[in-house]
């Protein structure tokens, strides 16, 4: 199956910084990428979509000035958490669809652990 | 109402068991169905998915879609110690939408 990496997987920062977190298709080109977040024992929960070469569209409650995205590139996407704060802790996902198949199927990375104190 | 409903667990089970994992949903739009199965922190990975009704197998994994009922199941049969993850359902409408996901252990 196809791969999709995630950098880094797991980051503490202090609060008020920003963190930068990346997600690459490895073997595949990937038209759309997906950021989701997910609470311990929560399910996912979907933040923003973004295709290559345009903005994201994000999810009803998510900030957009907070959470930054930028999909550059058929292989890559950049979620940046600007100003983190400690409510801000969670366990980041991104996944990459490309198009081939049925299903179109989404293929999941590996997660970000981000702790913010 | 939730989209999706799935009962959140956990299930304890001994190897060997017949695992039934479930999930409920509210738009009758959907029509691909998926099975997730996700390690600790780890990202999910697809299992296994359904086109609208019917059943599909896998290995020791059934999925059923019940589409009257809004109901769609995954079976496990003869289950392992290695099956013990987070099972999380979801559903293709435009996004995908997931279910709290069903926390499993198989004891040996």
């Amino acid at each position: 199956g196809a791969v999709v990496s995630q950098h880094p997987s797991r980051v503490i920062c202090k609060s008020g910084t920003s963190v930068k977190i990346e997600c690459r298709s490895l073997d595949f080109q990937a038209t759309t990428m997906f950021w989701y977040r997910q609470f311990p024992k929560k399910s996912l929960m979907l933040m923003a979509t973004s295709n290559e070469g345009s903005k994201a569209t994000y999810e009803q409650g998510v900030e957009k000035d907070k959470f930054l995205i930028n999909h550059a590139s058929l292989t890559l996407s950049t979620l940046t958490v600007t100003s983190a704060h400690p409510e801000d802790s969670s366990f980041y996902i991104c996944s990459a669809r490309g198009t081939s198949g049925v299903l179109n199927e989404q293929f999941f990375g590996p997660g970000t652990r981000l702790t913010v104190l | 109402q939730k989209e999706v409903e799935q009962d959140p667990g956990p299930l304890s089970v001994p190897e060997g068991a017949i695992v039934s994992l479930n999930c409920t949903y509210s738009n009758s739009a959907f029509q691909y169905f998926m099975w997730y199965r996700q390690y600790s922190r780890k990202g999910p990975e697809l299992l296994m998915y359904t086109y609208s009704s019917g059943n599909k197998e896998d290995g020791r994994f059934t999925a059923q879609v019940d589409k009257s009922s809004k109901y769609i199941s995954l079976f496990i049969r003869d289950s392992q110690p290695s099956d013990s993850a987070t099972y999380l359902c979801a559903m293709e409408g435009g996004k995908l939408i997931f279910g709290q996901g069903t926390e499993l252990s198989v004891k040996p």
